[in-house]
């Protein structure tokens, strides 16, 4: 099974704050996604990445950048942390070869006060 | 507009019974579909794939595809009190690059 692992996986921010969530696969896989995870609302796409050097917008991504600089690695930024911005993210990866079926990391649960 | 829409929001079901989770969506570009699990305090992780109309089995899990009316069920068989959890259904367009669409979710409870 896939290994994508997140740090931090807690972290409270300031408010105006900059936050860097990272993330880390082994798995070879081409495609990483950043999803936000609130109450009510379910699982939601912020950025994706098919290749290195390339990110792509989802449906949620005023208020944050990612940066994929390898295969391996994908970083979500929060430029100036906001109150709503806290919640619980998730990196996942996929191949094309499984389907696209998503393989998720243990989250990272981010306060911003 | 949720276009993937779960029901029921919660469900509890005795310990060997059977659960039933719904799945429908409002966008007909989405073909196919995933059911996932979470447990408390993890990420969610892959139950199974559906892509084609009919039944697919995995253990005690089965789920059900109707490609015509995009509604996609999921069954769990002799539940068990590790399947208490959230579960959501997922469901991607043709392009595998641009992730999975979710539900909003539907908490199970498994009781003795």
């Amino acid at each position: 099974e896939a290994a994508v692992t997140q740090s931090p996986r807690s972290k409270v921010a300031v408010t105006g704050g900059k936050v860097t969530l990272s993330c880390h696969q082994t798995n070879n896989h081409d495609y990483m996604y950043w999803y936000r995870q609130d109450t009510g609302h379910g699982l939601r796409l912020i950025h994706y990445s098919y290749v290195a050097d390339s990110t792509e917008k989802g449906d949620i991504p005023d208020g944050y950048k990612a940066s994929r600089p390898s295969q391996e690695n994908f970083s979500l930024i929060l430029e100036l942390a906001s109150l709503s911005q806290t919640a619980v993210y998730f990196c996942a990866s996929s191949a094309s070869l499984s389907g696209n079926t998503l393989y998720f990391g243990e989250g990272s649960r981010l306060i911003v006060v | 507009q949720q276009k993937v829409q779960q029901s029921p929001e919660s469900l509890s079901v005795p310990e060997g019974g059977m659960a039933s989770l719904n799945c429908t969506s409002s966008d007909r570009n989405f073909q196919y579909f995933w059911w996932y699990r979470q447990h408390s305090g993890e990420g969610p992780k892959a139950l199974m794939s559906i892509f084609s109309d009919g039944d697919k089995k995995e253990g005690r899990f089965t789920a059900h595809l109707n490609k015509a009316s995009l509604h996609v069920s999921l069954h769990i068989r002799d539940s068990q009190p590790s399947d208490s959890a959230l579960y959501f259904c997922a469901a991607r367009r043709g392009n595998y690059a641009q992730g999975l669409t979710f539900g909003l979710g539907t908490r199970v409870s498994v009781f003795p």
